[in-house]
């Protein structure tokens, strides 16, 4: 699986859209970005997931840039609740399921 | 909604002792995940099974820990014994079995939290 870069750490306003980026320059083309977060002493979350096109769901939107080696996971009005580390992972998506390799995450914090 | 299920959520052992964690995924659920995470790192799978079978364990330390799920649903991680370093939070994961037009999302356990003393 592709290795991924993402700060470490992001403060955001909450009522204000959090963006939170993240490099795959390695990413193959049959590799897809997971999104995870995980709250303080919970185990993670999914997020959202694409390949190649913009997605949006209840939780979050994820851009994906048109070559494929960034993206960006959009809260679009961060809450106090979404301060977790956030998990960016490209990873192939197997039949059978495959392993999330996680790295350190970013540790957004929401600010009052 | 349903969730995956972990016991105990806290267990403090000696080192050189036995310790067993148990998880029962969501129902249904084909693929089944071990996970460990050392404080402030990600997690880091040890072992991945499909139904009963164990599909991936290449990162499982295998002279000390291991894992089952007889009947293809619930499932337990064994260490024996246990060591200083095996301190972390073990976590279990599972996800419907795969295939074209699904997410394959897997949906994570609250944890256990080991201390080995």
């Amino acid at each position: 699986d592709a290795k991924t870069t993402q700060p470490p750490s992001m403060d955001c306003a909450e009522g204000r859209a959090a963006n939170l980026p993240c490099n795959h320059s390695t990413i193959s083309g049959n590799e897809y970005v997971y999104w995870y977060r995980q709250i303080h002493s919970q185990g993670p979350q999914y997020i959202i997931h694409g390949l190649k096109n913009n997605e949006t769901n209840e939780m979050a939107s994820l851009i994906i840039t048109e070559d494929r080696k960034s993206s960006t996971l959009i809260l679009p009005h961060a809450t106090l609740r979404d301060t977790a580390v956030y998990y960016c992972i490209v990873r192939v998506r197997l039949a059978s399921g495959s392993r999330l390799t996680f790295g350190e995450g970013t540790q957004l914090t929401v600010n009052p | 909604e349903a969730e995956v299920a972990q016991s105990p959520r806290y267990k403090i052992t000696e080192k050189s002792q036995a310790v067993a964690f148990w998880c029962d995924p969501i129902s249904g659920h084909a693929t089944l995940y071990w996970y460990r995470q050392i404080l402030g790192q990600g997690p880091e799978l040890l072992v991945q099974f499909q139904d009963e079978s164990v599909v991936d364990d290449s990162q499982l330390p295998k002279d000390r820990f291991s894992a089952e799920r007889l009947k293809g649903v619930d499932s337990t991680l064994k260490i024996q014994p246990a060591e200083l370093g095996d301190s972390a939070m073990y976590l279990c994961a599972s996800s419907i079995r795969g295939g074209a037009g699904t997410s394959n999302e897997q949906f994570f356990g609250p944890g256990t939290r080991l201390t080995v003393l």
